[in-house]
C-alpha cells in the first residue's frame, strides 16, 4: 500500500518568514496530493491540493510543488502569520475509483510573533 | 447539517467496556471515512464506506473494531472490550463521491471524538 513520509515533525519560524514542509510517497499510481491544516480541537481542513499533471499550484501565500519522478511534494507558506500556526498533513491517493487517502504523520508549525 | 457531526465529542470509559461512536456526514456525501489520531501520531486510516458498503476495512486494528453505515448516511464505529491503547481521537470524514474530480475528492472532517480508556 501507499506510504507517505513527512518532515519535519515540528517547525518554528518567525512571523513573516517562509515555511516549507516536505513529503514523499511510495505508490507510483498516486495522482492526487492534498494538504490539510488542523487547528487545535478541530478536524483537518483542506487548504490546497495538486494533481499529478501539474507541477506547481499557488493560492495566495501558499503553494505546492510536485516532482512525480522523485515522488516528492512540498508545501510552501510565505509571509507566515501567527494564525498559520497549526498541524499540517500531506496526503496521497490514487483518485479515480479508488479513494483511500493516506496521510503523513503531520508537521506542527509554530509561527512566533 | 452544515458540516460533519460527530458524537459524543468526548468519551471516557473503563477498560473492557464497549463504546459506540457516531458520525453524521454532510447530506448527499456518498463516501464516508473513519480515521484514528493518536497523540503525536498522524491520521491512521480505519475504514471507508461507499454508500452502505465498506470496500476497504483494512485499517481496522482488530476484530474488536467494527463499523456500519445505514441509509447511506449515519455511521457508527463500535469498539468492543476497549483497551487503553484504543485511547485516541476518532475522526470521521465524508466526501461527495469517488474520484472524477478534485472537488469530489475533498474530505470534510468532523471535530472528532476524544476517547479515553481508563
Amino acid at each position: 500500500g501507499e506510504n507517505v513520509e513527512q518532515h519535519p515533525s515540528t517547525l518554528s519560524v518567525q512571523e513573516g518568514d517562509s515555511a516549507v514542509i516536505k513529503c514523499t510517497y511510495s505508490d507510483s499510481a498516486s495522482n492526487y496530493f492534498p494538504w490539510y491544516k488542523q487547528e487545535l480541537g478541530k478536524g483537518p481542513q483542506l487548504i490546497i491540493d495538486i494533481r499529478s499533471n501539474v507541477g506547481e499550484k499557488k493560492d495566495q501565500r501558499i503553494a505546492v510543488t510536485l516532482n512525480k519522478t522523485a515522488k516528492h511534494f512540498s508545501l510552501h507558506i510565505t509571509e507566515t502569520q501567527p494564525e498559520d500556526s497549526a498541524v499540517y498533513f500531506c496526503a496521497a491517493s490514487r483518485g479515480g475509483g479508488y479513494q483511500k487517502v493516506t496521510f503523513g504523520i503531520g508537521t506542527k508549525l509554530q509561527v512566533i510573533p | 447539517g452544515a458540516g460533519v457531526s460527530q458524537s459524543p465529542s468526548n468519551k471516557v470509559t473503563e477498560k473492557g467496556k464497549d463504546v459506540e461512536l457516531r458520525c453524521d456526514p454532510i447530506s448527499g456525501h456518498t463516501a464516508l471515512y473513519w480515521y484514528r489520531q493518536s497523540l503525536g501520531q498522524g491520521l491512521e486510516f480505519l475504514i471507508y464506506f461507499q454508500g452502505n458498503s465498506a470496500p476497504d476495512k483494512s485499517g481496522l486494528p482488530s476484530d474488536r473494531f467494527s463499523a456500519e453505515r445505514t441509509g447511506g448516511s449515519v455511521s457508527t464505529l463500535t469498539i468492543q472490550r476497549t483497551q487503553q491503547e484504543d485511547s485516541a481521537v476518532y475522526l470521521c470524514a465524508s466526501s461527495l463521491s469517488f474520484g472524477g474530480s478534485a472537488t469530489n475528492e475533498k474530505l470534510f472532517f468532523g471535530s472528532g471524538t476524544q476517547l479515553s480508556v481508563l
